[in-house]
């Protein structure tokens, strides 16, 4: 199957900075990139749609200036959480569409 | 809204049984629908789909079925083994006229696997 990476796979920061994760479709080009956050024993959460080459499309409830989205070519979509709390800590997961929907590792943030 | 539901949240089999893993959906219009299993720490693989069009389709050890009468997936593994031990979600597809269209996911199985 297709091959999504994320980076970084885990991050610890302070309260109030703000921490990028990549998201990389590696063997193919994906207009279209989802983000999910997850929280321990719950299900996958969709937080945006991130669309290559315009404006991402957020989910009711999800603060677009909080949560930064960039998808400035077909193989990279970055997620930045900006001003992190630490209710932000969470499993962050994105995903790609190729034949089929394929998810990346996963990033692990924590925040202090 | 819309939702996807289990109607177990944690299954415990026998190591050579076969698994039945349950997923109600509430989206009539939804066109696809993926099974994916989760590793502690680690993103959903993809397991098997199926198009709204089928109703059963086959892969290696697994088998989904689609009953769009009473909305309704499962999922069943053959021969259940120590390493099928994890969570299992059911995904569908909302496809709009725009022709975007985004995953709704539902709660999740654990299935544990007794030696």
């Amino acid at each position: 199957g297709a091959v999504v990476s994320q980076h970084p796979s885990w991050v610890i920061c302070k309260s109030g900075t703000s921490v990028k994760i990549e998201c990389r479709s590696l063997d193919f080009q994906a207009t279209t990139m989802f983000w999910y956050r997850q929280f321990p024993k719950q299900s996958l959460m969709l937080m945006a749609t991130s669309n290559e080459g315009s404006k991402a499309t957020y989910e009711q409830g999800v603060e677009k200036d909080k949560f930064l989205i960039n998808h400035a070519s077909l193989t990279l979509s970055t997620l930045t959480v900006t001003s992190a709390h630490p209710e932000d800590s969470s499993f962050y997961i994105c995903s790609a569409n190729s034949g089929t929907q394929y998810f990346g590792p996963g990033t692990r943030l924590l925040v202090l | 809204g819309e939702s996807v539901g289990l109607h177990l949240p944690t299954l415990s089999v026998q190591e050579g049984d076969n698994s039945i893993i349950n997923c109600a959906y509430s989206n009539s219009a939804s066109d696809y629908f993926i099974w994916y299993k989760q590793e502690s720490g680690k993103g959903p693989q993809f397991i098997i789909d199926i198009r709204s069009n089928m109703d059963k389709r086959q892969g290696q050890r697994v088998t989904v079925l689609l009953n769009k009468t009473v909305k309704h997936l499962s999922l069943q593994i053959a021969a259940t083994q120590p390493g099928d031990s994890a969570v299992y979600f059911c995904a569908e597809r909302d496809t709009f006229t725009s022709g975007t269209y985004k995953y709704i996911f539902g709660t999740g199985t654990r299935l544990k696997v007794l030696a």
